[in-house]
Order: C-alpha cells, then sequence, then structure tokens
C-alpha cells in the first residue's frame, strides 16, 4: 500500500530558529513529491515541487530534499517567523497525477 | 497563473438536499480535474478524477452515486452531493492541471449539513 508519512504531527519553535520537517513514503517509484502550506480553514499553497530525477529544490528560505532509495523527503525552513505557522503537507505523486498526502505537520513559530 | 477558483466557499445546506460545488480554472485548460475531501485535523483525501468529456474515476469507498462529478468543458467541473447528511460535513478540495503536469489547487469550499 502507498502512504505517506510526516513526522512530527506538531511542532513548536521559537522565531529565528532552523528547523526541518520529515515526509517518508513507502514506494520509491514516484513521479514526483510536493510540499505545500494550508492555513486554518484554507486552501493549498503549493511551496516546492520535486520530480522524481531531482535530489532538491530551494525557494527562498525553504529548501526541500528528495532521496528516493529510502523514501525519504525532509523541508528546510531557515529563520522560521511567525508567519510561517501553518500546516505543512507532503504529497506524493506514485502513480500520474494520483496525489497521495501525508497527515501534515503543524507549525508553531512563536515570536 | 494558473489559477483555481472555487464556489462556493462555504454552504450550510439541511440534510437530505442536494449540494453543488464549482471548480474552475481561470487561466488554463484543465484536461484532468480532481477533488479531495478533508475531515478536520486529517489530511486531503482523493475522491475522484475526472478528465473532461467523461465519466469520473472514483477512489474506493467512494460513492460515485453519492458524489457526481461533471467536467463537461476544460475550465470547469462540479460536484455535487445527492441527499445530503451531517456526516458528509467536510472541506471539499479540487485542484486542475493540464495534460499530466502539476495540480493546481482551489481554496476549498466548507460544506456544513445541518
Amino acid at each position: 500500500k502507498q502512504e505517506v508519512t510526516q513526522i512530527p504531527a506538531a511542532l513548536s519553535v521559537p522565531e529565528g530558529e532552523n528547523l526541518v520537517l520529515n515526509c517518508s513514503f513507502t514506494d520509491s517509484a514516484i513521479y514526483n513529491l510536493q510540499w505545500f502550506r494550508q492555513d486554518p480553514g484554507k486552501g493549498l499553497t503549493s511551496l516546492l515541487l520535486i520530480q522524481s530525477s531531482q535530489r532538491e529544490q530551494t525557494s527562498g528560505r525553504l529548501n526541500a530534499s528528495l532521496d528516493k532509495s529510502s523514501g525519504r523527503s525532509t523541508l528546510y525552513i531557515a529563520a522560521s517567523q511567525p508567519g510561517d505557522s501553518a500546516t505543512y503537507l507532503c504529497a506524493v505523486d506514485f502513480t500520474p497525477g494520483k496525489l497521495i498526502f501525508g497527515q501534515g505537520t503543524t507549525l508553531q513559530v512563536k515570536p | 497563473g494558473a489559477v483555481v477558483s472555487q464556489h462556493p466557499s462555504w454552504v450550510i445546506c439541511k440534510s437530505g438536499t442536494s449540494v453543488k460545488i464549482e471548480c474552475r480554472s481561470l487561466d488554463f485548460q484543465a484536461t484532468t480535474m480532481f477533488w479531495y475531501r478533508q475531515f478536520p485535523k486529517q489530511s486531503l483525501m482523493l475522491m475522484a478524477t475526472s478528465n473532461e468529456g467523461s465519466k469520473a474515476t472514483y477512489e474506493q469507498g467512494v460513492e460515485k452515486d453519492k458524489f457526481l462529478i461533471n467536467h463537461a468543458s476544460l475550465t470547469l467541473s462540479t460536484l455535487t452531493v445527492t441527499s445530503a447528511h451531517p456526516e458528509d460535513s467536510s472541506f471539499y478540495i479540487c485542484s486542475a492541471s493540464f495534460q499530466g503536469d502539476e495540480q493546481y489547487f482551489g481554496p476549498g469550499t466548507r460544506l456544513t449539513v445541518t
């Protein structure tokens, strides 16, 4: 069964800290992996998309890595800010177009 | 670019009635649209995939007669929840893609069935 797991489920850090969110998946044969941000009661904002052939993607203070052989991805957030507080979702495309989402990590950055 | 809208953003309906949710791609042609459901404190679960002009493909456990999906044009898909019950209360999110490219997500529709 294709599954996506995110650890931790919740994380609270002081402002300015660097942090890492983890995502693991059960099948290494993936098409791509995507990280999203979701604010309470809102839709999804795409943060980074990593194609199967890539190892990492960067956007501003965000860096996502992909290791297919170990079935892992990490989202690194540098110099966290209170505005980064949200739920971060990892989604894996195992079958073209069929995204399977992890349960998410709810991040709170305290001022 | 790649904007997807949903309407309404929230809806309250009485048990037993039907409600329709629209998903539109505003600046691109969506050959494929996806419908997801998200219960409180849970992640998104894919309900169905629809290709323009074709019948939707439903995920296991999703009742196709209860959740009617129409994808009649390259910019519009609709989800109709028929004979809604309180357990159908959820956050429904659509996404759209062009020929297998990245999915772009709508802002979601909060459905409350009383």
